[in-house]
């Protein structure tokens, strides 16, 4: 377990619809990284943010968007949902931003179906 | 932009040694990192290079080499356990920040 958690661990819903992936990161981490998980893309970097603000910013779509709350946990919003966008969406969180970034936690995921 | 080259399978036989090689183009390159993902599970770290050279932790070992752009993992003793997919991520520059670049992947099969 490590110690980064993830809702839902399964979401199923229809195109054009909008979902939020909720993360929560280990205890004492301040940076919080989004990533996507196809079987064609492998892990693609979405965001990261780090106390609160954006850090880093990679293969985003302009339909998705996250933000990080002052408890530290992360959502991830993606909205006009395309049947593409199925994937496993990992969180993951590390002590610092910069730094500390190579060695990452990743939680268990949220597998999204977009039918 | 940046490119991270791995091979996509490699088949070993338990007990043997395996090496899983890591060819990257970036610019502002800061480390090499390795993770490890079972079947439906997460990325787990497994160690990182900042520096040329070997890193030991167990039975996996990592090295890099920043003028030849190429890493490498290093599993011995191999066991069926260690059969799954095996990640080299570079750190980067990225707009004021060094977050990780994933490869591809390797999915490695420890077969008896």
């Amino acid at each position: 377990d490590s110690g980064v958690t993830q809702t839902p661990k399964h979401l199923i819903t229809a195109t054009g619809q909008r979902v939020t992936l909720r993360c929560s990161p280990r205890s004492g981490d301040l940076s919080v990284y989004w990533y996507q998980q196809s079987l064609d893309q492998g892990l693609q970097f979405l965001i990261q943010y780090y106390n609160g603000e954006e850090r880093a910013k990679g293969n985003i779509l302009e339909r998705f968007s996250a933000q990080q709350f002052p408890d530290l946990h992360s959502e991830l919003n993606l909205s006009s949902l395309e049947l593409g966008d199925s994937a496993l969406y990992f969180c993951a969180s590390s002590a610092g931003a910069g730094t500390g970034a190579y060695e990452q936690y990743f939680g268990p995921g949220t597998r999204l179906t977009v039918t | 932009g940046q490119s991270l080259e791995q091979p996509s399978e490699v088949t070993a036989v338990e007990g043997a040694i395996v090496q899983i090689n890591c060819t990257y183009q970036t610019s502002g390159f800061y480390g090499l990192s390795w993770y490890q993902q079972h079947d439906g599970g997460a990325p787990t770290f497994l160690s990182y290079n900042g520096l040329d050279g070997l890193e030991e932790t167990g039975r996996f070992s990592s090295f890099l080499s920043r003028s030849d752009s190429y890493g490498y993992l290093l599993l011995q003793e191999l066991q069926m356990k260690d059969s799954a997919s095996y990640f080299c991520a570079v750190r980067v520059a990225f707009s004021g920040n060094t977050p990780l670049v994933f490869g591809k992947g390797t999915r490695l099969s420890v077969i008896a």
